[in-house]
């Protein structure tokens, strides 16, 4: 493990709080990339972001906010607006922008909120 | 947008046999199909993938192959080990670059010894 870390590993909060789930990478990577993760369902795609103070909605972005002020981290906010926001989020970064390849995915933050 | 599409959702296997593993996908000009492997409460880690530029790729007791035509692809594996059991998402990567991954809704594998 190492590499890309993401913090903390389960979180709680309340109904109508904002959260911030922290994703930080150590390699040097372009682009980096936050899933959400239901039970028994795949990998679905919030935001993404190419290059730093850059990035683009993914397939489930409502509810969901980032920021990309260094090319190390990309944290995730998740908002009061997200209707349904218990889940495991991943965080996953690729070495270079434009071609596919491998991401590398962080441990996962677990967030429940009651 | 692409669409990926995976089955089975469950597959059950006695050790030694072999596991197979479809994924369908929509969108023609996909050019990448990694395949991940995700045990209980970890992250997921990339055991294959394939470009479309190849049909099959082989590693040890893994196995990739790519028909472009019918827009699917497949995870092989041979000779199953306790150890193979987790769950399995194929992705594949659409046009457009930005490196975007669309995952399949994922395999639960058990390997029986």
């Amino acid at each position: 493990d190492g590499g890309i870390t993401q913090s903390p590993k389960y979180l709680f909060r309340k109904e109508g709080q904002n959260v911030t789930l922290s994703c930080e990478q150590n390699l040097n990577h372009d682009a980096m990339y936050w899933y959400r993760q239901d039970p028994g369902q795949g990998l679905r795609l919030i935001y993404y972001s190419q290059i730093v103070n850059d990035f683009q909605k993914g397939d489930i972005a409502e509810g969901y906010s980032v920021s990309r002020e260094k090319k190390e981290s990309f944290p995730l906010t998740v908002t009061s607006a997200q209707k349904n926001p218990t889940a495991f989020y991943l965080c996953a970064s690729t070495p270079r922008q434009g071609r596919s390849y491998e991401q590398y995915f962080g441990p996962g933050t677990r967030l429940t909120v009651t | 947008g692409e669409n990926v599409e995976q089955h089975p959702s469950t597959l059950s296997v006695q050790e030694g046999d072999s596991a197979v593993i479809k994924c369908t996908y929509s969108d023609s000009a996909s050019n990448y199909f990694p395949w991940y492997k995700q045990e209980l409460g970890k992250r997921p880690q990339l055991i294959i993938d394939i470009r479309s530029n190849v049909g099959e790729k082989k590693d040890q007791r893994i196995a990739v192959t790519l028909n472009k035509t019918a827009k699917h692809f497949s995870l092989h594996i041979t000779e199953t080990q306790p150890e193979d059991s987790a769950v399995y998402f194929c992705a594949a990567s659409p046009s457009g670059g930005y490196n975007k991954l669309i995952f399949g809704a994922g395999t639960r594998l058990a390997v029986h010894p």
